[in-house]
């Protein structure tokens, strides 16, 4: 079974705080992306990953920052916390094979709230 | 720009009856759909995965794919309380994996 395992399910950061979420899977994934989900707005993509080193902004990459030093780690870096970045954070990957099976498993998710 | 639209529900059935989601999208470049469902607090998982034209059944799941009619279902048979469920459509566009998911509807199964 694919696993894709997330540092904290709860956390609680103060304005300001420099906040690093980590994501990690044992599947040997190529793809590893990013999203927050809020209420009203569904799954919005921040960043994603198809290689180590390499990363693409999403939809909403303002106020976040990615790195991807090994291939089966994905960290999200908030630079400065901000109430606005209060949310649920989900990180997914896929095996990257191009097939049109390819399928994106998620973790379970950081429900993050920011003071 | 690319998007998948759903109905927000909530969608209400009887315990026992057939459920029916639905999903379109825009981008008829689409190669693969996938159906996730999210329970309150959770995170998706998924439950099909369709990417021929026509009906693709697992269990009391059935997809079904129609790319003239840019037109993605879920039926749930015989559905349960343990459904009720918000169930994201998702579309993928590209080989590169990246999703494009509609806003999700929420199913109430009533014992």
């Amino acid at each position: 079974d694919v696993k894709v395992t997330q540092s904290s399910r709860y956390l609680v950061k103060r304005t300001g705080e420099k906040v690093f979420l980590e994501c990690v899977q044992d599947m040997d994934h190529e793809n590893m992306f990013w999203y927050r989900q809020d209420p009203g707005l569904g799954l919005r993509l921040i960043y994603f990953s198809y290689d180590v080193k390499m990363k693409e902004k999403g939809d909403i990459p303002e106020g976040y920052s990615v790195s991807r030093e090994k291939k089966e780690r994905f960290s999200l870096i908030l630079e400065s916390a901000s109430t606005n970045q209060t949310s649920m954070y989900l990180c997914a990957s896929t095996k990257g094979s191009g097939r049109a099976s390819d399928t994106q498993y998620f973790g379970p998710g950081t429900r993050l709230t920011v003071l | 720009q690319k998007e998948v639209e759903q109905n927000s529900g909530p969608l209400s059935v009887p315990e026992g009856a057939i459920a029916s989601l639905n999903c379109t999208y825009s981008d008829r470049g689409s190669q693969s759909f996938f159906w996730y469902r999210q329970y309150s607090g959770k995170s998706p998982e998924l439950i099909m995965s369709i990417y021929s034209n026509g009906d693709k059944e697992d269990g009391r799941f059935t997809a079904q794919l129609n790319k003239a009619s840019q037109y993605v279902s879920l039926l749930i048979r015989d559905s349960q309380p343990s459904d009720s469920a918000t169930y994201l459509c998702a579309a993928r566009y590209n080989q590169g994996g990246k999703l494009i998911f509609g806003q999700g509807t929420e199913l109430s199964v009533k014992p």
